[in-house]
């Protein structure tokens, strides 16, 4: 009954490679996020998708490119694979979110396990 | 400077003790103030949620917001071993309703039996 899932848990990839991360909710609900967190814990916000459309990007090289098959899943493609990338990602979802600011339960972002990328 | 500031600790305290986590803000459209908990290797769980200032209690956990020095604070009572975690601050602002939130990078810590 896992809520917000992400596959694979773990990557380990060459410089330049391309590869895919899936994430996956059974909540029912309409937004979905991909966040990086760094090796000092810091997490960002990269991208939102609300009922399959997207509404942030946040300066994130284009190599990234998310896409929302349907409102349960989100997934991110990464190309051109560098140092850089390696981080947790994580996958998010939430109940709406400007559209519904006068129902409480819509502030949580239920988060997934992370994926750790470890790009060689 | 970044958005949202935070301690990174590691912050130890002794089973008990009364335990304080702040975060300072520069973005004064901040509304929308909520508190974190990541375990290791997990995702981030929400803990506490308030809107615009005050106070709100939850148990052991009382958040505050001071929007006027732009620093909210989380505060844990009688903290427990399982309460050893890394805490996240984020907040949002009215014209991105809950989506975008802007986390602190988070502080970590240790309580020990």
């Amino acid at each position: 009954d896992t809520a917000v899932s992400q596959t694979p848990k773990y990557l380990v990839t060459q410089m330049g490679n391309d590869k895919s991360i899936k994430c996956e909710q059974n909540l029912g609900h309409d937004t979905m996020y991909w966040y990086k967190q760094d090796s000092k814990k810091f997490l960002k916000i990269m991208f939102s998708y609300n009922n399959k459309e997207l509404i942030i990007n946040e300066t994130v090289p284009n190599r990234f490119s998310p896409k929302s098959p349907d409102k349960a899943h989100l997934n991110l493609h990464i190309n051109s694979l560098e140092l850089g990338d390696s981080a947790v990602y994580f996958c998010a979802s939430s109940d709406g979110g400007a559209v519904n600011l006068k129902r409480e339960t819509s502030y949580e972002q239920y988060f997934g396990p992370g994926t750790r990328l470890t790009v060689t | 400077q970044k958005e949202v500031e935070q301690d990174p600790g590691p912050l130890s305290v002794p089973e008990g003790a009364i335990v304080s986590l702040n975060c300072t803000y520069s973005n004064s459209a901040f509304q929308y103030f909520m508190w974190y908990r990541q375990y290791s290797r997990k995702g981030p769980e929400l803990l506490m949620y308030t809107y615009s200032s005050g106070n709100k209690e939850d148990g052991r956990f009382t958040a505050q917001v001071d929007k006027s020095s732009k620093y909210i604070s989380l505060f844990i009572r009688d903290s427990q071993p399982s309460d050893s975690a890394t805490y996240l601050c984020a907040m949002s602002a009215m014209n991105t309703g809950f989506q975008k939130l802007v986390f602190g990078t988070g502080t970590r810590l240790l309580v020990s039996p």
